[in-house]
């Protein structure tokens, strides 16, 4: 079974620009998280979304947003890039996101750099 | 609020000897709780998880977790380290219910040396 993948791997934007960034989860998971990782803050959860309702938003500014289709892919935008939005964004996926098939499976990541 | 703490930023030990990454959380109610493993430019890797059932959890790569319900722990351990295990580890936790997210702690790296 196919891993948790993301596109693209690596992106460089500079200042003011927006980004997509794409998620396609494990066949069959319904589940897909994003997250932020820098080396100052660590891993910050974004949001989280089940069946193509956003059902959790971390505490990022409406800068950050996503989406889900309907055959579980995800996307995060984020508009008006900043220095600070560098980082390596994962995405995760799960089954169903509760009970004992909570386990997430990450992607390795889209690594952004802005300049 | 959920939150996971992780009081060791780096952890040596040497090749063959036991190891343990501790962890510790804090949380409304019983937890899920997880470690992952994070190899450089790569993404999580899942090593194991507690859900209910049995304090000692056994998972990927030799590794064990025990759940310690009044010290709100669930430190990672391995009785002999490898040079391969060095990386950095992460210990999340989840409530229990519906649409509940991941908190994950700061990360602990392991370094393994031979």
């Amino acid at each position: 079974k196919a891993g948790v993948t993301q596109t693209p791997r690596y992106l460089i934007k500079t200042r003011g620009q927006q980004v997509t960034l794409s998620c396609s989860p494990i066949s069959g998971h319904r589940s897909v998280s994003w997250y932020q990782q820098t080396p100052g803050q660590g891993l910050q959860f974004l949001f989280e979304y089940f069946s193509e309702t956003q059902r959790n938003k971390g505490n990022f500014p409406g800068r950050f947003s996503g989406r889900q289709f309907s055959n579980s892919r995800s996307e995060m935008n984020v508009s008006t890039l900043e220095l600070g939005d560098s980082a390596l964004y994962l995405c995760a996926s799960s089954v169903a996101g509760t009970g004992v098939r909570e386990t997430q499976y990450f992607g390795p990541g889209t690594r952004l750099l802005v300049l | 609020a959920q939150s996971v703490a992780q009081p060791e930023d780096q952890v040596n030990v040497a090749e063959g000897n036991p190891l343990t990454v501790k962890c510790t959380y804090s949380v409304s109610g019983n937890p899920y709780l997880f470690w992952y493993v994070q190899y450089p430019n790569r993404g999580l890797q899942f090593l194991l998880k507690y859900i209910t059932g049995d304090n000692l959890v056994k998972g990927s790569y030799g590794f064990e977790a025990e759940f310690n319900k009044s010290q709100t722990s669930f430190h990672l351990k391995k009785p002999s380290a490898l040079v391969s295990d060095s990386a950095l580890y992460f210990c999340a936790v989840r409530s229990r219910g519906y649409g509940q997210n991941f908190v994950f702690g700061p990360g602990t790296r392991l370094s393994v040396l031979p």
